[in-house]
This record gives C-alpha cells, structure tokens and sequence, in this order.
C-alpha cells in the first residue's frame, strides 16, 4: 500500500540537543511538508518542497532545517536554536495541482 | 493572503443528529476547498473536497457545499455516530498567485455523544 511514514512516533531530546524526524512516501509525490501542531492550535508550516534539491521556509522556519536529497525523503532537523520545540510535527505530501494531501501519522517530540 | 475562518470551534450532538461546520474564505480566486479529519494522535485524513466549479459534493453521509458569491463552503455530517467525533480542519488554496499551499481553517473539535 502506498503512503507516507514517519518515524519514531514518540521523540525526547534533551536540551540542547540537534534531532532529525523522518518522513518517507512511496506515493510519487513531488511536493512534501512540514507542519507543526500545538494543542488546541491550527496546523503551521515549517518547510514545503516542491521538488527534489529544493526547499522554501514556511511561516514558522526558525530553528529548523530540512533536505530534500531523494523524492520520497524529507527529513526535518529541530536544532537547539528553536526555543521551544515540544510539539507535534505532521509530514504531509501532494500531487502536484490543487489536490489534497495525504498526512503521516506524525511525531510527537518531547523537551526534557 | 489568504484567510480562512472556521466555526464552531466546538461542536457537540447527539448521535443521530447533523453536525455543520462553516468556513469562509478571503480570496475570491481560490479554487479548491479540501476537509480533513484528524482523531486523537494521529495525523489528518482527507474526507471530502470541492473545487470552485461545483455547489455541492456528496460522498454518502458527508456532504461539502460552496458559496463563491458569499465566500463560504460548509461540511454537513448526517446520523453523526461516535467515530466521527474528531476535529476537522478546513482549507482552502490556489487563490491569487496560484499556490499549491493551503490555508487551513484552526479546527473544529466535534463530540458525539451516545
């Protein structure tokens, strides 16, 4: 079955502390997402590619990094820079068009 | 930009019942309004959409209706059971410039109750 994969599903970093969350789709799709969830909150862009070796800031890129080496890759870094990093954090992917995305089952990253 | 508004925030029905939730929209040359469902824990599902070159849009108890004149598009939930307690965000993209982004509405928290 076709879909996209995060992974771990639970993160604890310590401060300080550099993580990479992983995103992989086996659905061809050229454009991935990031987005970050915080309870009760709207869903926040972080990063979006749109193709592969190429990358754009969200609304909310401080403190992140991501790469885009592979279509169906799209790895996002919370680096110790982003203040307050504890959340949920959704990968999505889309065809290209105005279509709908298909979402991960996201990663919940813990500060502690 | 864009700026989709989305309410209740908060629903709660009985089973049975109909639920409606209502998004409207700034940008007249939007073209395409998804609905997602997310249950706790996971990440949204993609239920239903409509572009801009439809009214309505049925898929058996859900329903998504738009209003390009008044800038507004509803989902409508018939003989709501439990498992359809969740919240569902609203979107809307492809407005001027022509992004592929969407816009999400901030989520409504729907509660149904046996």
């Amino acid at each position: 079955d076709g879909g996209i994969t995060q992974s771990p599903k639970y993160l604890f970093r310590k401060e300080g502390q550099n993580v990479t969350l992983s995103c992989e789709q086996n659905l061809n799709h050229d454009a991935m997402y990031w987005y970050r969830q915080d309870p009760g909150q709207g869903l926040r862009l972080i990063y979006y590619s749109q193709i592969v070796n190429d990358f754009q800031k969200g609304d909310i890129a401080e403190g992140y990094s991501v790469s885009r080496e592979k279509k169906e890759s799209f790895p996002l870094t919370v680096t110790s820079a982003q203040k307050n990093p504890t959340a949920f954090y959704l990968c999505a992917s889309a065809r290209p068009g105005y279509y709908g995305y298909t979402f991960g089952s996201g990663t919940r990253l813990t500060v502690v | 930009g864009e700026n989709v508004e989305q309410h209740p925030s908060t629903l709660s029905v009985q089973e049975g019942d109909s639920a409606v939730i209502k998004c409207t929209y700034s940008d007249s040359a939007s073209n395409y309004f998804p609905w997602y469902k997310q249950e706790l824990g996971k990440g949204p599902q993609l239920i239903i959409d409509i572009r801009s070159n439809v009214g309505e849009k049925k898929d058996q108890r859900i329903a998504v209706t738009l209003n390009k004149t008044a800038k507004h598009f509803s989902l409508h939930i018939t003989e709501t059971q439990p498992e359809d307690s969740a919240v569902y965000f609203c979107a809307a993209l492809g407005g001027s410039g022509g992004s592929y982004i969407p816009t999400f509405g901030r989520g409504t928290s729907l509660i149904v109750h046996p």
